[in-house]
């Protein structure tokens, strides 16, 4: 696809069960990024990905919290026996490189998760 | 650590006038890249404009411009001409290393910004 993809655009689930969260980012992309964004708050960052490699997983709320990149595409984010607090929109997004020049984030359209 | 401070929770603009959202930063990473993102009520997040922490000049791009004033750590948005449909939250954030090496991505608070008719 033209632009970075998300599924599922929304998520309803019970306290305690386990979701997962898919991203599509753009073709050639070599980083992706993984977002929270509360409701009237901004962006949190959980984790980033360098081709398949997660260097860094500090950013991720707790230990119910995992993901994994798969062939330097497609991104699963999983959360265990969510609660009511992991309630939020999860946003994905993509670039070329990492590093602090000028490749800018692609974001997909999110997944609004409800943990009842 | 990397710290993004947005002031203005939110801001009015008459229509067709020029408006200055605020963004102040902080990093020990000599170098980085700042950005704004606009997100309108469809919660979508656009990329609007980039400046490296080693460009010399202020980005510019259409009726959006960067005023960066390295010294003084801040990185305002200015925008020209506003219309109505610049009406949206928006978003500074800045990409850098933190200590151990590690890309870090940090977003400020946001400022939602209402252009008026």
């Amino acid at each position: 696809g033209a632009g970075v993809s998300q599924s599922p655009s929304n998520k309803v689930t019970e306290k305690g069960k386990d979701v997962e969260l898919r991203c599509d980012p753009i073709s050639g992309h070599t980083a992706l990024y993984w977002y929270r964004q509360s409701l009237g708050q901004g962006l949190e960052f959980l984790i980033y990905f360098q081709g398949n490699s997660a260097p860094d997983k500090s950013g991720l709320p707790s230990d119910r919290f995992s993901a994994e990149r798969t062939g330097g595409s497609v991104s699963t984010l999983t959360i265990q026996r969510t609660q009511q607090e992991d309630s939020a929109v999860y946003l994905c997004a993509s670039s070329l490189a990492t590093g602090p020049g000028g490749n800018e984030q692609f974001f997909g359209p999110g997944t609004r998760l409800t943990v009842l | 650590a990397q710290k993004i401070t947005q002031t203005q929770p939110g801001m009015f603009v008459q229509e067709k006038e020029a408006v200055t959202l605020d963004c102040t930063y902080d990093t020990s990473d000599p170098s980085y890249g700042l950005f704004w993102y606009k997100q309108p009520s469809s919660g979508e997040m656009i990329f609007l404009i980039y400046q490296g922490s080693y460009d010399q000049q202020n980005a510019t791009e259409g009726r959006y411009s960067l005023n960066f004033q390295k010294a003084r750590k801040s990185a305002n948005l200015v925008i020209s001409a506003s219309q109505l449909g610049d009406s949206a939250m928006y978003f500074c954030a800045m990409r850098g290393e933190d200590s151990g090496g590690y890309q870090k991505v940090t977003f400020g608070t946001g400022t939602k910004l209402q252009v008026i008719p």
